[in-house]
């Protein structure tokens, strides 16, 4: 049982460039998020998909995108990196309302 | 948004002492967990308690949803207990926009 699953662990990007980050998860969890943390703060949110087919703005979406692939799988897209995306992406999933999460182990994201 | 302040920021500890971190938020809340991120990283679960008390080993929290606080109790503290612990809590009415706090850096000293 792996839990929630992030590529790449590690991304060096420079200025402009594109990438996604994926996410996976095999909980059958309902909802999934994406956040970015940096140094020395708390978690802010990106965005998130409460249940399959649905997505919404978090606190901070400017520069980002995502798509609900299916149930399992929810990506990060960047479509145009600034050395400000540097950060600490993380991906959690829940079943549902009232329900812990669970996270990823991370992507290291740099931009230059 | 609603507001999350933890307290103290850091906190040093020798191994086999107890300690209390608090959570203090500005809203009502339907959803309140506490979180460890190791040194290398990685955030773990601790508990999911948006009102009451749980225990988990060690490890203990308490949240009083009307009074707007939860504490974190580590007893018999160890060096693996060290990393920085989170506390972040859903507003009433902010759907699923989980709000997390600043972070209580703790070091466990052997």
């Amino acid at each position: 049982n792996a839990g929630v699953t992030q590529t790449p662990k590690f991304q060096v990007l420079k200025t402009g460039q594109s990438m996604t980050l994926q996410c996976a998860q095999d909980m059958n969890h309902n909802s999934m998020y994406w956040y970015r943390q940096d140094p020395g703060m708390g978690l802010r949110l990106i965005y998130y998909s409460a249940s399959e087919g649905t997505t919404d703005k978090g606190e901070v979406p400017n520069g980002y995108n995502v798509s609900r692939l299916n149930k399992r799988e929810f990506s990060l897209r960047l479509e145009s990196a600034a050395p400000s995306q540097t950060s600490v992406y993380f991906c959690a999933s829940t079943p549902g309302p009232y329900y812990g999460y669970t996270f990823g182990s991370g992507t290291r994201l740099t931009v230059v | 948004g609603i507001q999350v302040e933890q307290s103290p920021p850091d906190l040093i500890l020798q191994e086999g002492a107890n300690s209390t971190l608090r959570c203090n938020f500005s809203d009502s809340v339907n959803n309140l967990q506490w979180f460890h991120q190791n040194p290398w990283g990685q955030l773990i679960n601790l508990f999911y308690i948006p009102s009451g008390t749980k225990q988990n080993g060690r490890l203990s929290a308490t949240t009083v949803a009307t009074e707007r606080y939860s504490l974190l109790y580590i007893s018999s503290s160890q060096t693996t207990d060290s990393g920085v612990y989170f506390c972040a809590v859903e507003a009433g009415n902010a759907g699923n926009m989980l709000t997390f706090g600043g972070g209580t850096r703790l070091m466990v000293k052997p």
